[in-house]
This record gives C-alpha cells, sequence and structure tokens, in this order.
C-alpha cells in the first residue's frame, strides 16, 4: 500500500531563516510521481513541483530546493530565506505510475508559520 | 490546460439533509476524476476516483456516493448529511504534460449543523 508521511505537524520559524520540511513515502511501485503542493488559507491547492521516481536530480526553483533521495524514500523541500507569504500548509503527495487510476495519496501536512 | 469548476464555494448544511456536489472540468476529455475531503486541520483523504462515464470507485466507507454521468462531471453526493461529513471538499484531474501534476478545484466548504 502507499502512504505519506509528514512527521512535523506544525512548524514555526522567523522571517529570513531557511526551513525544511520533510516527507517519507512508501510504494511498491518502481515508477511513480512525487509531489509537493502549496494550500494558502484561501484554500486552494497550488502545485509546486512533481518528481519522476527516476529522475533523482535534485531541484532548485528561487528560494524553493526539493532533495529527492529513494535510498532513504524521502522527498524533502527546503524554503531558503523564508518570507512571511510562504505561510501555509505544505502537502507532500505520492501517484502511482499513469494507469487506469493513477490515485494521489496526500501527507497530512506541515503548517508552517512564518513569523514577521 | 484543464480548468475544473466547483459549486457551491460555501455550504451549510442541516444534519439529515442531502448533498449535491458538483464538478465539472473544461479543456480535457475522458480525464480521472477525484473527490477528496479536507476535515478541519487534516490532510486530504481520497474519498472517490472515476476512471470514466459511470465508473464510480470508493476508496473509503462513509455516508457518501459519487457519480459521473457524463464525461466532463463528477458528482458527490449524500441521502442523509451527518456533522463527520464537515469538511472541505475538493475535486481533481491529472494535468495533461509531463511536466507538471494535478489540477484542483477551488473547493466546497461544507458545514453540517
Amino acid at each position: 500500500a502507499q502512504k505519506v508521511t509528514q512527521a512535523q505537524t506544525e512548524i514555526s520559524v522567523v522571517e529570513k531563516e531557511d526551513v525544511t520540511l520533510d516527507c517519507v513515502y512508501e510504494t511498491r511501485d518502481t515508477t511513480y510521481y512525487l509531489f509537493w503542493y502549496k494550500q494558502p488559507p484561501s484554500g486552494e491547492l497550488v502545485f509546486l513541483i512533481r518528481r519522476n521516481s527516476f529522475d533523482e536530480q535534485n531541484e532548485i526553483s528561487g528560494r524553493y530546493s526539493w532533495n529527492f533521495q529513494k535510498s532513504t524514500s524521502s522527498f524533502n523541500f527546503t524554503i531558503t530565506a523564508s518570507q512571511v507569504v510562504d505561510s501555509a500548509v505544505y502537502f507532500c503527495a505520492l501517484s502511482e505510475a499513469p494507469s487506469s487510476a493513477s490515485k494521489i495519496i496526500f501527507g497530512s501536512g506541515t503548517r508552517l508559520s512564518i513569523r514577521p | 490546460s484543464q480548468t475544473i469548476h466547483q459549486w457551491p464555494a460555501t455550504l451549510v448544511q442541516p444534519v439529515g439533509s442531502p448533498l449535491s456536489l458538483e464538478c465539472t472540468v473544461e479543456g480535457t476529455s475522458n480525464p480521472n476524476l477525484y473527490w477528496y475531503r479536507q476535515a478541519a486541520g487534516r490532510g486530504l483523504q481520497l474519498l472517490f476516483y472515476s476512471v470514466g462515464i459511470g465508473q464510480i470507485s470508493s476508496e473509503v466507507p462513509q455516508n457518501l456516493s459519487a457519480s459521473r454521468p457524463q464525461d466532463r462531471q463528477f458528482i458527490l453526493s449524500s441521502k442523509k448529511l451527518l456533522l463527520s461529513d464537515s469538511g472541505f471538499y475538493l475535486c481533481a484531474c491529472p494535468n495533461e504534460g509531463p511536466r507538471y501534476g494535478y489540477t484542483f478545484g477551488s473547493g466546497t466548504r461544507l458545514t453540517v449543523v
């Protein structure tokens, strides 16, 4: 069975600090996708990144970076020089390879609060 | 690219009343469609998914049901709402293209009183 674990329920840091959100996943599939979504207070889900299981290259997008390590089944997300606008709930998610269902399984989310 | 429309945005319903939430998709054909629920302060739970017209798979036993009467229409229903049905309901479908994830609707915030 697939499972995504975000052990950090809530994180609070002061603005400009770096913060890392942890994500550990379980799957028996050899091909799968990993995602990060941001949910601001307004409630909509904002897509941040998708990673294919065959691509372990880390990625950086501005202040955001992602560290994918298959050996530890982790897909961690780091925000550098955090800003108040980064405050949101962040979800890590896992999807099986394209198939008839391709369900996405979400972690329980990490609520990130950035204090000015 | 796809667009998902969900309505209503907010809903307050009494216990025991029926429910019908609608999700429609534009910009794609024959998509997989998903209903998720987010209880207050909790994560997203997959309720139902559909791979085509009339095809519904349920992920968790519950008071809700889903239907897909048309290719781009996905409906979440209940005959009698429970307090525990309160939450934020989101409809989703996969994006087309190799780079992107899934598109979500703007959600319906349901409060059962």
